[in-house]
């Protein structure tokens, strides 16, 4: 059973620091991994994507790397500001039996950006 | 274009009391997601529905949950008798298809108090 871990589970940094959220999981037989956003009150929304072949995605101030065969991933976040608060999810896509694509989600990390 | 809709946002009900919940998907979505979300975790999948079919209902907890999506659009996620455990957000997501790249968009989930 894929099991995904995301440290630290909660972060406050300053306005324009450059951070790192981490993700590790324990099955590396996986066809993609995602980041999502989840701010209070909302859904999730993803931010990038990185299929098992790729070792990173970028979109904007966002870069996200990829370790298949260490089970890990960062997600990088350059020059933070206050409307980066929000909570982080990683999301493993792979087989849960059969030809059925599932995502585990880890329990999030909460950002908290200071102005 | 708009968003996955999902109603009510809020319920509060007594616990043996039956509850529903709503959600309309993206247009031209043709797969469909139910998941649960409790306080600190990340979302589980409850059911994926293929149109009109659900195609994975493994982690349904047939004995109190049932779901239907008449006609491969909306979809209605039911708990009857409800328990002091279902309190939770429940999410509903939906993508063009169920391929790994596809990317899952979420609605922003109805949160559910049993008491």
């Amino acid at each position: 059973k894929q099991e995904v871990t995301q440290i630290p589970a909660a972060l406050s940094v300053p306005e324009g620091e450059n951070l790192v959220l981490n993700c590790s999981f324990t099955d590396s037989a996986i066809y993609n991994l995602q980041w999502f956003r989840q701010d209070p009150g909302k859904g999730l929304t993803s931010l990038l994507l990185i299929q098992s072949s790729q070792r990173e995605q970028t979109s904007g101030r966002l870069n996200a790397s990829l370790d298949k065969s260490s089970g890990r991933s960062t997600l990088y976040i350059a020059a933070s500001q206050p409307g980066d608060s929000a909570t982080y999810l990683c999301a493993v896509g792979g087989n849960s039996g059969g030809s059925n694509y599932k995502l585990t989600f880890g329990k999030g990390t909460l950002l908290t950006v200071n102005p | 274009e708009a968003g996955v809709v999902q109603s009510p946002r809020y319920k509060i009900i007594e616990k043996k009391q039956p509850v529903a919940f709503w959600c309309n998907p993206i247009s031209g979505h043709n797969t469909l997601y139910w998941y649960r979300q409790n306080l600190g975790q990340g979302p589980e999948l409850l059911i994926r529905y293929e149109n009109e079919e659900a195609v994975d209902d493994s982690q349904l907890p047939k004995d109190r949950f049932s779901a239907e999506r008449l006609k491969g659009v909306d979809s209605t996620l039911k708990i009857q008798p409800a328990e002091l455990g279902d309190s939770a957000v429940y999410l509903c997501a939906s993508s063009l298809g169920h391929r790994g790249w596809d990317t899952q968009y979420f609605g922003p989930g109805t949160r559910l108090t049993v008491l």
